[in-house]
């Protein structure tokens, strides 16, 4: 079956550190990875997304790239800011059904 | 840019009570889900359901859960007999998914309902 694992947390840093959130999955076929973020309180909201092999997804300073050969898809982020502070989910998804399966979340909290 | 909404944001029942969790998906969606995430913990796939029926479902979405689509915007999620493990964060997800690459297409997720069973 499929599976996705994180790197646990919570993750504690400074602003403007640098930022990697470990993913890797194991999966059927070609698998489709995602990031999701969760503000307190709120849902979740699609980060990023990639779909084959070697592609980089980004967004808002965050970048992942699919490597198909080490099946990781880790999540960084050059300079961190407060606003960064949420939880992180990985996820990945194969099937016509369009199931996601995600990780546990890594949660981040940004210090000024 | 579209959303799906959920309501309420916060429900309280006691446990053996039914409960009906809402959402409008975004509506040129086909595809409709259903997560839930226990407070602190992963989150967990419940159903999904296209075309007016249910296309997968998880060990946790027993006979005490079901799904409706009851007209062309709802779609909402019943559970019959409450039981304090159900307390948790309902997520309601739906997506485009269609065509050859079906399997790009991200979720969209609503807020959330907040359950709460005491």
């Amino acid at each position: 079956g499929n599976s996705v694992t994180q790197m646990e947390g919570p993750v504690t840093l400074s602003e403007e550190a640098f930022l990697t959130i470990n993913c890797t999955y194991t999966a059927t076929g070609y698998p489709s990875l995602f990031w999701y973020v969760q503000y307190p309180g709120e849902g979740l909201q699609l980060l990023l997304k990639a779909t084959k092999a070697d592609d980089k997804g980004s967004n808002k300073g965050f970048e992942a790239t699919y490597r198909k050969e080490t099946t990781s898809f880790h999540l960084e982020k050059g300079s961190v800011q407060v606003s960064d502070s949420a939880v992180y989910f990985c996820a990945l998804h194969n099937t016509n059904a369009g199931k996601s399966t995600f990780g546990d979340g890594t949660t981040l909290t940004v210090k000024p | 840019e579209p959303e799906v909404t959920q309501t309420p944001s916060h429900q309280v029942t006691q446990m053996g009570q039914e409960v009906i969790l809402r959402c409008v998906p975004i509506s040129n969606h086909l595809y409709f889900y259903w997560y839930r995430q226990i407070l602190g913990q992963k989150v967990e796939f419940l159903v999904s359901f296209y075309n007016n029926e249910i296309s997968e479902k998880s060990e946790i979405f027993d006979d005490q859960f079901s799904v409706e689509r009851p007209d062309g915007s709802n779609f909402t999620l019943k559970i019959r007999s409450t039981k304090l493990e159900d307390s948790a964060m309902y997520f309601c997800a739906s997506n485009r998914n269609t065509g050859v690459l079906s399997y790009n297409s991200p979720l969209h997720f609503g807020n959330g309902t907040r359950l709460t069973v005491t």
